[in-house]
C-alpha cells in the first residue's frame, strides 16, 4: 500500500470553518511536505517539514508531525471556496546507502468549501 | 520565470503509435522527476534526473517507456508503442537538491493528458 495516506478521503464543509486533514505513513522520513492540486492542474508545493521539527505555520496553514505515531497533519483555518481542491502529503524517505529515493506521494483528500 | 513547462498539454493517439512528452525545467535547477497520475494508482514517480543524469528509474512501468535529458533545460519522456492503459496525465517537476540525501519542494508543471485509443 501507499507510504503516506491521506484521511479523509473526502471531505466537505462551510466556508469559514476549518479543514483537517491528516497522513500516515510507514517507515522514517527525512521530510514531509504537503501539496495541492486544483481541478486540471499541476500540485503546487504548500509547506515542508522536517522529521525534527514538530510544528510549521504558513499563513492559515498550520502543519504537525509526530514522528512517534508516523502521522501528520494539515490544517487550514478559516476556509474559503478557493481552498477548493486536492491535498496530497508526500514523504521523503531515507535509502539505506544514506540518501533518499524521491517522494512518495499518497492518494489525497480531497476538499470541497461550501460557499 | 515562466514555470515548468510541459508540451503538449493534450494528446490522443491511436494503439501502437509513438507518443513524446517534453519538458522545459525551471532555469537553475538541477534536478527533474517525471510522474503519471491516474485515479486508480494517484501520483507515481516514473524517473528522476540529477544533473542530466537518470538516478532512479525503478518507476518506468516497461521497457516501452523511455526518457531522456540532453541538456539542463529539456528532458523528453517516449511511450512506445503506446497502449490505452497508457492513458493519464503525465507530470513534469523539477527542484534544486543540494545533494541526493533528501528532497526539497518541487516545482509541478501543468501535465500533459494523454488519451490513448
Amino acid at each position: 500500500s501507499q507510504q503516506g495516506e491521506e484521511d479523509p478521503q473526502a471531505l466537505s464543509i462551510q466556508e469559514g470553518e476549518n479543514a483537517t486533514m491528516n497522513c500516515s505513513y510507514k517507515t522514517s522520513i527525512n521530510n514531509l511536505q504537503w501539496y495541492r492540486q486544483n481541478s486540471g492542474r499541476g500540485l503546487v508545493h504548500l509547506i515542508l517539514i522536517r522529521s525534527n521539527e514538530r510544528e510549521k505555520h504558513s499563513g492559515r496553514l498550520r502543519v504537525t508531525l509526530d514522528t512517534s505515531k508516523k502521522s501528520s497533519s494539515l490544517l487550514i483555518t478559516a476556509s474559503r471556496a478557493a481552498d477548493t481542491a486536492s491535498y496530497f502529503c508526500a514523504t521523503d524517505i531515507p535509502n539505506s546507502g544514506g540518501g533518499a529515493d524521491g517522494l512518495t506521494f499518497g492518494k489525497g483528500t480531497h476538499l470541497i468549501i461550501q460557499p | 520565470d515562466a514555470g515548468v513547462i510541459q508540451s503538449p498539454r493534450h494528446e490522443v493517439t491511436e494503439m501502437g503509435q509513438e507518443v513524446t512528452l517534453r519538458c522545459k525545467p525551471i532555469s537553475g535547477h538541477n534536478s527533474l522527476f517525471w510522474y503519471r497520475q491516474t485515479m486508480m494508482r494517484g501520483l507515481e514517480l516514473l524517473i528522476y534526473f540529477n544533473n542530466n543524469v537518470p538516478i532512479d528509474d525503478s518507476g518506468m512501468p516497461e521497457d516501452r517507456f523511455s526518457a531522456k535529458m540532453p541538456n539542463a533545460s529539456f528532458s523528453t519522456l517516449k511511450i512506445q508503442p503506446s497502449e490505452p492503459r497508457d492513458s493519464a496525465v503525465y507530470f513534469c517537476a523539477s527542484s534544486f537538491l543540494p545533494g541526493l540525501v533528501y528532497f526539497n519542494e518541487q516545482f509541478f508543471g501543468p501535465g500533459t493528458r494523454l488519451t490513448v485509443l
